[in-house]
């Protein structure tokens, strides 16, 4: 079984550009979540998705991010226009479905350099 | 609680001496805590768990304790080894909502 997949793990992007950042859940995992980790800080949630639902996106910047977890494929946390405070790890966890004392599992991020 | 970027606090220990690494949440209706620990470079890795049902687990050289009361969770690690150095988060969630919070991390630097 296949842990939590994240593409690609180093992405460079100049500013004003977008940058698309992958994650497949680990196989039964309904439930996703995005963070972002800045040099020698903690995890920021981001936004925590359902297939096909946003269940909560409170730690996203209004502007600029987006992010989906379609039927089919993987969770697409969507950058546009990337400035330089951009540059981050941005992690993926996935977990079963709620109700479930279990825990997150995470992927090994994506690394956005932005130049 | 959740992390707010602040820089992450430092615990220097010797190499064969136990660690003790705390966390206080935030939530009191939270039922579910983990232990994460972060390799440079790497993603979070499951340590050990806990339910809000007991006080205290034991893994191999962890254990993990739980204050209800005060909301506190702490990490002990036996006869650290330069392995161990590494950033470890604890996380919070309850069964009703499946959000994982995660507390802002402590850096474990271990001296040989």
């Amino acid at each position: 079984n296949a842990g939590v997949m994240q593409n690609p793990r180093h992405l460079v992007r100049r500013r004003g550009q977008e940058a698309r950042l992958r994650c497949s859940p680990m196989k039964g995992h309904s439930h996703v979540y995005w963070y972002r980790q800045l040099p020698e800080e903690g995890l920021k949630f981001m936004v925590y998705l359902q297939k096909e639902n946003i269940i909560d996106e409170s730690g996203m910047p209004k502007e600029r991010f987006s992010a989906e977890f379609p039927k089919e494929g993987p969770s697409i946390l969507r950058i546009q226009q990337v400035v330089r405070g951009d540059s981050a790890a941005y992690f993926c966890a996935s977990s079963p479905p709620a109700g479930w004392s279990t825990e997150a599992f995470f992927g090994q991020g994506t690394r956005l350099t932005v130049v | 609680g959740e992390s707010v970027g602040l820089h992450l606090p430092t615990l220097s220990v010797q190499e064969g001496d136990n660690s003790i690494i705390n966390c206080a949440y935030s939530n009191s209706a939270s039922d579910y805590f983990i232990w994460y620990k972060q390799e440079s470079g790497k993603g979070p890795q499951f340590i050990i768990d806990i339910r809000s049902n007991m006080d205290k687990r034991q893994g191999q050289r962890v254990t993990v304790l739980l204050n209800k009361t005060v909301k506190h969770l702490s990490l002990q690690i036996a006869a650290t080894q330069p392995g161990d150095s590494a950033v470890y988060f604890c996380a919070e969630k309850t069964d009703n909502f499946n959000k994982f919070y995660f507390g802002s991390g402590t850096k474990l630097n271990v001296k040989p």
